[in-house]
């Protein structure tokens, strides 16, 4: 059971934008602290695609964005190509005892 | 652009110790925050621990038991050890920089252990 909840899978068609959810609650995202997304694609590392919210590093296209509010947090694909198949997840910190850095359980992203 | 390379045993023997070695390249050791991050196979990412070459370091809660990370500077490598480990610690292991003590923004290709029985 991850601390920060996302949904297992979502899809979309080329073309189409789509969004992934993180859940978090007040010991992590709700207390302010960042989120950062990664890219992991099939039998490789993963990559960082967002940090801090909604930055993305050098190289990433502006396809990619993030958007962080409450508890929860969300990355959006617009114009989704097929080399954007992968899988995704969030990341944050969390203050209560023992947990410090935490990931999502992460999204496995579907081109259609 | 920093660059990073796990290596070590591909296979543990069950209750016995996993030893990894992460050599940075292109950057100093003494530079950032440095992660040891996991991922059982079809599973997601379970971070491990991190530390500062001034021996700052945060562990995980649910291994702190039986890890260590450890740097050296003279060799620019972070070290993992795990001991006792299971089945459960079958995984790809990767090594990361960490920006600050918040995200990662370099990972080592990562390096798959099997535990075995």
């Amino acid at each position: 059971q991850s601390v920060l909840t996302q949904p297992p899978s979502v899809s979309g068609a080329p073309g189409q934008r789509v969004t992934i959810s993180c859940t978090g609650s007040s010991s992590n995202i709700g207390t302010g602290y960042d989120v950062h997304w990664y890219q992991q694609l099939p039998g490789r590392a993963p990559k960082l695609l967002i940090y801090g919210n909604n930055n993305r590093p050098s190289g990433v296209p502006d396809r990619f964005s993030g958007s962080k509010s409450g508890t929860s947090a969300s990355l959006a694909i617009t114009g989704l190509q097929a080399e954007d198949e992968a899988d995704y997840y969030c990341q944050s910190y969390d203050g209560s005892l023992g947990a410090h850095l935490v990931f999502g359980g992460g999204t496995k992203l579907t081109v259609l | 652009q920093v660059q990073l390379q796990e290596s070590g045993p591909g296979l543990v023997k069950a209750s016995e110790t996993l030893f990894l070695t992460c050599t940075v390249s292109g950057g100093s050791v003494t530079s950032s925050y440095w992660s040891w991050i996991r991922q059982p196979p079809g599973k997601g990412l379970e971070w491990i621990g991190f530390i500062y070459h001034s021996g700052r370091i945060k562990y995980n809660s649910s291994l702190r038991s039986r890890v260590t990370i450890s740097v050296d500077t003279s060799k620019n490598q972070v070290s993992l050890r795990l001991s006792s480990v299971t089945a459960a610690d079958t995984a790809v292991y990767y090594c990361a920089k960490v920006w600050g003590q918040d995200y990662f923004d370099s990972w080592g290709q990562g390096i798959l252990v099997t535990v075995s029985s």
